[in-house]
């Protein structure tokens, strides 16, 4: 079985820019959460979809938006980028939302200049 | 969620066992212990979880307290591909907390020759 795949796997944007970040989660799997990872702040939970609802959000600025499609893949946006969104953006899909494990893709290197 | 609580870092013998200990006093009934790892510039990776018996798997054994308020993930045999963070997690499942992971910073574990 696939495991989660994320596209592309490095982006370099400018200040001021907007960017979207693709997920496609385990065949099956019906949540797919979105966390940032920098040297500063480690991993932060973004937000989670389950079945096209975002159920879940973490504190970020309304810069930050997601949203999931039918077939469970999942599309992260970040509008007017800033220096401080450079980071490691890593998705993890997951069957349902009871006690399964989730299982993270390898993540999308943003870097903004 | 509970905050957790680790030891910074660790090294351990290539061969030898590994525990990690990890502290959670403020557990609540319904949340469970999860542990993920994460090999450098990779996503983590789901190891184990319970909620109060002792659980193991191909990859570690889990070690919980009696009262709840610690445990212990052991790598019985550990080799250099285990220096990696790990990272204890406890979290309610189900209900409007969804799938989302709160990561603290974890315990960086170098396995030495």
């Amino acid at each position: 079985k696939a495991g989660v795949t994320q596209t592309p796997r490095y982006l370099i944007k400018t200040r001021g820019q907007q960017v979207t970040l693709s997920c496609s989660p385990i065949s099956g799997h019906r949540s797919v959460s979105w966390y940032q990872q920098t040297p500063g702040q480690g991993l932060q939970f973004l937000f989670e979809y389950f079945s096209e609802t975002q159920r879940n959000k973490g504190n970020f600025p309304g810069r930050f938006s997601g949203r999931q499609f039918s077939n469970s893949r999942s599309e992260m946006n970040v509008s007017t980028l800033e220096l401080g969104d450079s980071a490691l953006y890593l998705c993890a899909s997951s069957p349902l939302a009871g006690v399964d494990e989730q299982y993270f893709g390898p993540g999308t290197r943003l870097t903004v200049t | 969620d509970a905050k957790t609580t680790q030891p910074t870092s660790m090294d351990c013998a290539e061969g030898r066992a590994a525990n990690l200990p990890c502290n959670h006093s403020t557990i609540s009934g319904n949340e469970y212990v999860y542990w993920y790892r994460q090999i450098h510039s990779q996503g983590p990776q789901y190891i184990i979880h319970g909620l109060k018996n002792n659980e193991t798997n191909e990859m570690a054994s889990l070690i919980i307290t009696e009262d709840r308020k610690s445990s212990t993930l052991i790598l019985p045999h550990a080799t250099l591909r285990d220096t990696a963070v790990y990272y204890c997690i406890v979290r309610v499942v189900g209900g409007a907390a969804g799938n989302k992971l709160t990561f603290g910073g974890g315990t960086r574990v170098l396995v030495k020759p």
